[in-house]
């Protein structure tokens, strides 16, 4: 499964947007890039995937470098209850397993 | 209605007793998983089963046996119990494609004492 980076935690105010980066440069042809992330003592949940271009939806958008080895998660607007680990998942193939990696704690100040 | 729901939500139970997790989704999706989130946080996929293929991760012990009774349903069944056994355990579902989202139960805490 190919890999994904991310920071370990990041920090943001109240009303302020985010850009929460990730690196897969052994990414193929195939693969979505997925991201999900799990709010304190729930269970994970999606939001927001795309192939190559920039995709939007009501809780975000996936801005995707040309090269596809990169992408970033942008929250426009944080808000207290957007305090989460939030992990960027690629997606392969036929099998489409979702591969957790380490994720990135995001912290939202008042 | 809860999307995929998962009974019970908390398990305390004594080393090797024998115990199950029930897992049920009504979205109609044809693959379904079991994920297990050890005290560090980190979510591993044990399990991913459709009506033609399970696939298992094979660093899990056989101790662990998915079963399900028909496509809306994957029980997770958990012999010989042990204490590194203790964690939170989230099924979830999905269509088998790369293009739709998967939904997560809201997680069984297991413990064994």
């Amino acid at each position: 499964d190919a890999k994904t980076t991310q920071p370990n935690s990041m920090e943001s105010n109240e009303e302020e947007p985010v850009h929460l980066p990730c690196n897969h440069s052994t990414i193929s042809g195939t693969d979505y890039i997925h991201w999900y992330r799990q709010l304190p003592s729930q269970g994970p949940e999606y939001v927001i995937h795309g192939l190559t271009s920039n995709v939007n939806n009501r809780m975000a958008s996936l801005a995707i470098a040309e090269d596809r080895k990169s992408s970033t998660l942008i929250l426009h607007r944080a808000t207290l209850r957007d305090a989460a680990v939030y992990y960027c998942i690629l997606r392969r193939g036929s099998q489409g397993n979702l591969i957790f990696g380490k994720g990135t704690k995001l912290s939202v100040k008042p | 209605d809860t999307a995929v729901s998962q009974t019970p939500k908390y398990l305390v139970t004594q080393m090797g007793n024998d115990k199950s997790i029930k897992c049920e989704q009504n979205l109609g999706h044809d693959t379904m998983y079991w994920y297990k989130q050890d005290s560090k946080k980190f979510l591993k996929i044990m399990f991913s089963y459709n009506n033609k293929e399970l696939i298992i991760n094979e660093t899990v012990p056989n101790r662990f046996s998915p079963k399900s009774p028909d496509k809306a349903h994957l029980n997770l069944h958990i012999n010989s119990l042990e204490l590194g056994d203790s964690a939170v355990y989230f099924c979830a579902s999905s269509q088998q494609t790369v293009t739709t989202e998967a939904f997560f139960g809201q997680g069984t805490r297991l413990t064994v004492v």
